[in-house]
């Protein structure tokens, strides 16, 4: 079946710039992930979603950083006045259910502050 | 004692030959021991993995060793090929204790292998 779709799969912004980053998770799955994985920092969990759960927004480094999950199924990153250090790579990772074992990961937007 | 500690940070092994990655642990609440394979410009993908209440898993020539007193895990590659070259990660997870019901994971450090021909 289908694995986890992101999307775009670059982007490259301005620095001060808004940017939106699109998640579709697997059919089904009612937990999402959103992580940031850079060279320095390996991977950081940003938020989670679980059904019609309030989202565990613990992992936002700053609130420049939101997210939304529509219908239990797509959700968007949305980072406000975007900087530099902002640059990585944005990952969405499903799963099953809330407590379940496997997380499935997509292929990630990679994003470039210039 | 949120880290996972992985080595080699690199490795390069001969085509047919074996890969071993390691990875320790300090959070003994960690119950789930995935690996994940990278390959450049994707995301990881699930590999193999293991609980604590088991010391070996193997699937085709995969197979995680778990060390439970040591809080120690391994990747063995057995034949390893040209098309195994990438970054492998180890990982461990448990449930977020604030009741969120997120499940946490952390990421080692992250393995470039590159099996030569």
């Amino acid at each position: 079946g289908a694995g986890v779709s992101q999307s775009p799969s670059n982007k490259v912004t301005e620095k001060g710039k808004d940017v939106e980053l699109r998640c579709d998770p697997i059919s089904g799955h009612t937990a999402l992930y959103w992580y940031r994985q850079s060279l320095g920092q390996g991977l950081e969990f940003l938020i989670y979603f679980q059904g019609n759960s309030a989202p565990d927004k613990s992992g936002l480094p700053s609130d420049r950083f939101s997210a939304e999950r529509t219908g239990g199924s797509v959700s968007t990153l949305t980072i406000q006045r975007t900087q530099q250090e902002d640059s990585a790579v944005y990952l969405c990772a499903s799963s099953p259910s809330g407590g379940a074992y496997e997380q499935y990961f997509g292929p990630g937007t990679r994003l470039t502050v210039t | 004692q949120q880290q996972v500690k992985q080595s080699p940070q690199s490795l390069i092994v001969q085509k047919g030959g074996i890969s071993i990655i390691n990875c320790a642990y300090e959070n003994t609440a960690f119950d789930y021991f995935p690996w994940y394979q990278q390959f450049p410009g994707k995301g990881p993908a699930l590999l193999i993995a293991i609980r604590p209440d088991v010391s070996e898993k193997k699937e085709g020539r995969f197979t995680i060793s778990f060390n439970k007193s040591a809080k120690q895990f391994s990747l063995h590659i057995m034949d390893s090929q040209p098309g195994d070259s990438a970054t492998y990660f180890c990982a461990a997870s448990r449930i977020e204790p604030r009741d969120t019901g997120r499940r946490a994971l952390t990421f080692g450090s992250g393995t470039r292998l590159q099996v030569q021909p």
